[in-house]
C-alpha cells in the first residue's frame, strides 16, 4: 500500500511568487490534513478535509493560503503571494475515519 | 486550549541505556495520543498510537504509556542504539486535529 505522497519535496521561490503544494493521500482515506512547521516552532494544524469538503480550516493563517481537494482525492495547497514568514515544512496526513493519521515526508518551502 | 509539552528538549546518552521521554498535555479530554519519530530532513514516522481507553502500547523496544488523569504520556526506549538517534514527537488528538509538542532531540552515541 502506497503511503501519503507529497510533491515537491523542496521548493525555493522568491517573495511575492506563487507556489502550489500537492498531497496524494493513502487510497481510500477520506480524511486529509495539512500541517506546517515554521522555524523553531512546533508542527501546527492548518486544515482538515473530509472527502472534498473543508471540515475545519481554523489553522489557516490568512487568505494568502488556499487549499482544495476537488473530487475528494488529492489536495493542493496554494500560497499566493508568498511571504518570508511562510518558509517552513508543510506536511500532509490522511486517515480512515478519525483514526490514526499517516504522514507524508513533507514539502520544504523556502521563500527568498 | 490543548497545549503539549515535551521534556527534555534534548538528550544525549551512551548506547545501551534505557530512556524515558516525557510528554504532558493540559486537557485530559484527549481522543488519542500518538508518538512519532522524525529523522533530519525526513517526514514523520508513527511509532505508537495509544487510544483514549488504553493505558499503554508496546512495539519492540518501545513502550508508551498514557495517564489521562495526570495529563502525561511517557515513551520508554529499552537498550538504546545509535540508530535511535532522531527527534521524538508526541501529539494529542483534539477531535480532528493533532496538537504537537516541540519534541525531544535524542542522540545515542556508541
Amino acid at each position: 500500500e502506497a503511503g501519503v505522497t507529497q510533491f515537491p519535496s523542496h521548493s525555493v521561490i522568491e517573495k511575492g511568487q506563487t507556489v502550489t503544494l500537492r498531497c496524494d493521500p493513502i487510497s481510500g482515506h477520506d480524511n486529509l490534513y495539512w500541517y506546517r512547521r515554521v522555524m523553531g516552532k512546533e508542527i501546527k494544524f492548518l486544515l482538515h478535509f473530509v472527502k472534498e469538503s473543508k471540515q475545519d480550516e481554523s489553522g489557516m493563517p490568512n487568505n494568502r493560503f488556499l487549499a482544495e481537494r476537488t473530487g475528494g482525492t488529492y489536495s493542493t495547497l496554494k500560497v499566493q503571494p508568498a511571504e518570508l514568514e511562510d518558509s517552513g515544512v508543510y506536511f500532509c496526513a490522511s486517515s480512515h475515519a478519525l483514526g490514526e493519521q499517516h504522514f507524508g515526508d513533507g514539502t520544504r518551502l523556502s521563500i527568498l | 486550549k490543548q497545549e503539549v509539552t515535551q521534556i527534555p528538549a534534548a538528550l544525549s546518552v551512551p548506547e545501551g541505556e534505557n530512556l524515558v521521554l516525557n510528554c504532558s498535555f493540559t486537557d485530559s479530554a484527549i481522543y488519542n495520543l500518538q508518538w512519532f519519530r522524525q529523522d533530519p530532513g525526513k517526514g514523520l514516522t508513527s511509532l505508537l498510537l495509544i487510544q483514549s481507553s488504553q493505558r499503554e502500547q508496546t512495539s519492540g523496544r518501545l513502550n508508551a504509556s498514557l495517564d489521562k488523569s495526570s495529563g502525561r504520556s511517557t515513551l520508554y526506549i529499552a537498550a538504546s542504539q545509535p540508530g535511535d538517534s532522531a527527534t521524538y514527537l508526541c501529539a494529542a488528538y483534539n477531535t480532528d486535529k493533532l496538537i504537537f509538542g516541540t519534541g525531544t532531540r535524542l542522540q545515542v552515541f556508541p
